[in-house]
């Protein structure tokens, strides 16, 4: 049973504008959630995370929120770049890493 | 310097083989954990070790065997092969059990084809 979920398989954004990619969970016990970023024939790589306790975390370009009673968090990027264009990954911490299927972001220029 | 190294990166192998994937991490962690990412891009988590004890094991086939001799390796090892095992497996590891604002360090990926 999936308990991450992303349900955009792909979004595609112009050089510039901001991407806005969701998730959302059923386990309310997670206590933190995750991105990571994949590139081809390459290992995910950890982008940012947030703590239940909080509803925004900030890093660069990189904006995540979690909007704890709709079990829903988001990740900005502003602005985007076409460096961006990778698969997106959604994760949560239960007693290990719970991931969805991922969301495939193209930057166009 | 790879942080975490996986060997093969592919491998093609018949049914009814058996074949091992190897991983090392020079991070010093103390946990490590085998995902694999299915022909649906699905990554689920199959087995975890933190200091060579087993913590996590999913319902896994008996056919996959984790071995771990001394934590900065963890092997994965696969008897009789079968063509639903063909995917993607990734190594990776964490400072500790759950590595809660940290994340987990993945290494490249095996891509394993059973024919």
């Amino acid at each position: 049973d999936q308990q991450v979920k992303q349900n955009s398989p792909s979004l595609s954004v112009q050089e510039g504008r901001i991407s806005i990619l969701n998730c959302d969970y059923t386990n309310s016990m997670f206590d933190y959630f995750l991105w990571y970023k994949k590139y081809p024939a390459e290992g995910p790589t950890f982008l940012i995370s947030i703590s239940s306790i909080k509803d925004k975390n900030e890093d660069g370009r990189f904006t995540v929120f979690l909007n704890k009673s709709a079990k829903h968090l988001s990740l900005h990027i502003v602005p985007s770049q076409p460096g961006d264009s990778a698969v997106y990954f959604c994760a949560a911490n239960g007693y290990a890493l719970n991931f969805g299927k991922g969301t495939s972001l193209l930057v166009t220029p | 310097d790879t942080a975490v190294s996986q060997t093969p990166k592919y491998l093609v192998t018949q049914m009814g083989n058996d074949k091992s994937i190897k991983c090392e991490q020079n991070l010093g962690h103390d946990t490590m954990y085998w995902y694999k990412q299915d022909s649906k891009k699905f990554l689920k988590i199959m087995f975890s070790y933190n200091n060579k004890e087993l913590i996590i094991n999913e319902t896994v086939p008996n056919r996959f065997s984790p071995k771990s001799p001394d934590k900065a390796h963890l092997n994965l090892h696969i008897n009789s092969l079968e063509l639903g095992d063909s995917a993607v497996y990734f190594c990776a590891s964490s400072q500790e059990s759950g590595a809660r604002a940290g994340g987990y360090t993945f290494g490249s990926g095996t891509r394993l084809t059973v024919v």
